[in-house]
């Protein structure tokens, strides 16, 4: 079936540096990928996302590429700050026209080091 | 306030209980999801309505039923649970293929 694999599970990073975390998916008809972040005792909440017809965005201290062919994305975080802990999951989705189909990551646990 | 409230936070119950989980969206959505997360697994997505109607069953065993009264409210009863079935059961909701909005989930432990 199809899957999104997500990478590393956990990372560990010292405050103000970047983190780094990516994902591959294997459906090709995926045109939609958020990333959401689920802090403790919290459902997971949307902080970036991307559509297949853009290859990067960026939102203050918060970016996303895409490589479409590759079939990879990414989000990258920089200047990292302790509320920035959290899991932090992305999907690969196919939008329908009243629904959607979405796929998760397994998440990545990230730490900041004060 | 995220717009999907779900209800209980927590649940504790044995494995003959029968019991329910409640879900409200207040955002006009017209889909909503049920999903499970367990430790160490991807979200796992169990049911999908849209317009009341169910349009995915993700081969949920049957003593998880699902129900959409109306495109506000979703339930997931529960019954005779095992306890591999202790997870966090997650609501969403989404509008036309825009992003999914997630409640707080309810925290099940089954005994």
């Amino acid at each position: 079936g199809e899957n999104v694999e997500q990478h590393p599970s956990t990372l560990s990073v010292q405050e103000g540096d970047s983190a780094v975390i990516k994902c591959t998916y294997s459906d090709s008809a995926s045109n939609y990928f958020p990333w959401y972040k689920q802090e403790l005792g919290k459902g997971p909440q949307l902080i970036i996302d991307i559509r297949s017809n853009v290859g990067e965005k960026k939102d203050q201290r918060i970016a996303v590429t895409l490589n479409k062919t590759a079939k990879h994305f990414s989000l990258h975080i920089t200047e990292t700050q302790p509320e920035d802990s959290a899991v932090y999951f992305c999907a690969a989705e196919t939008s329908y026209s009243s629904a959607s189909k979405i796929i998760f990551g397994s998440g990545t646990r990230l730490s900041i080091r004060p | 306030e995220t717009g999907v409230t779900q209800t209980p936070r927590h649940l504790v119950m044995g494995m003959t209980n029968k019991k329910s989980l409640k879900c409200e969206q207040h955002l006009g959505h017209n889909a909503m999801y049920w999903y499970k997360q367990s430790a160490k697994k991807p979200l796992e997505l169990m049911f999908v309505y849209n317009f009341k109607e169910q349009t995915e069953n993700n081969s949920v065993p049957s003593r998880f039923s699902p129900e959409c009264p109306n495109s506000s409210h979703l339930f997931l009863h529960l019954h005779t649970l095992q306890p591999e079935d202790s997870a966090l059961y997650l609501c969403a909701s989404s509008q036309g293929g825009q992003p999914q909005h997630f409640g707080d989930g309810t925290r099940l432990s089954i005994l």
